[in-house]
């Protein structure tokens, strides 16, 4: 079954640590994205990536960094300089940009992330 | 602001009664889909409707869009226990990028 991968599903840090949270896609699709989703909130977007080796700031990426060396993977590292963390952080995916537009997105289910 | 907002923000329906959540937003869409999140749980996609359609159907969905009034609605007809769930609208702009509002939690009643 073609879909994304989000792990681990829960995920501690503690003070001062980075952590990376893990996004896999096999769904052959060039855009994908990082959300953050605080309790009764929307979505707001962390990074996205429309292509291998590239990749846009969100309207909150302060604190977090990205990569995607491959089409199949985007990991959202946490680093130390964001303060307040806690959050439920969701991976997303599309066609892509360049090639189509309005194109839903397909979510992973997510990875809760805690202060130790 | 570029995001959609929801209302209501919680709705409480009895199995079988019609379920009606809208969103509004501020300036010109390419597209305005609608997801559903189960507690805990990825966005799930419903349905997609351009700026130049309408109205959309889907199984007991429907979607209308009114881009001159900047506002679309979402209808659940006959719903179940299992519609239970938060209703997100997301404004879609160039190179597919999104806005989410802050949702509509949807509780239907057995």
């Amino acid at each position: 079954d073609g879909g994304i991968t989000q792990s681990p599903k829960y995920l501690f840090r503690k003070e001062g640590q980075n952590v990376t949270l893990s996004c896999e896609q096999n769904l052959n699709h060039d855009a994908m994205y990082w959300y953050r989703q605080d309790p009764g909130q929307g979505l707001r977007l962390i990074y996205y990536s429309q292509i291998v080796n590239d990749f846009q700031k969100g309207d909150i990426a302060e604190g977090y960094s990205v990569s995607r060396e491959k089409k199949e993977s985007f990991p959202l590292t946490v680093t130390s300089a964001q303060k307040n963390p806690t959050a439920f952080y969701l991976c997303a995916s599309s066609i892509g940009a360049h090639r189509q537009v309005n194109q839903p997105q397909h979510f992973g289910d997510g990875t809760r992330l805690s202060i130790l | 602001s570029q995001q959609g907002e929801e209302d209501p923000q919680a709705l409480s329906i009895q199995e079988g009664e019609n379920a009606t959540m809208n969103c509004s937003y501020k300036t010109s869409i390419n597209n305005l889909q609608w997801y559903r999140q189960n507690s805990g749980r990825g966005l799930v996609h419903l349905i997609l409707i351009r700026s130049n359609e309408r109205e959309k159907h889907s199984g007991r969905l429907r979607v209308t869009l009114d881009t001159s009034k900047k506002s679309s609605s979402l209808l659940i007809t006959a719903s179940r226990a299992a519609d239970t769930a938060s209703y997100f609208c997301a404004t879609g702009y160039n190179f597919n990028k999104f806005y989410f509002g802050s949702g509509t939690k949807l509780n239907v009643k057995p």
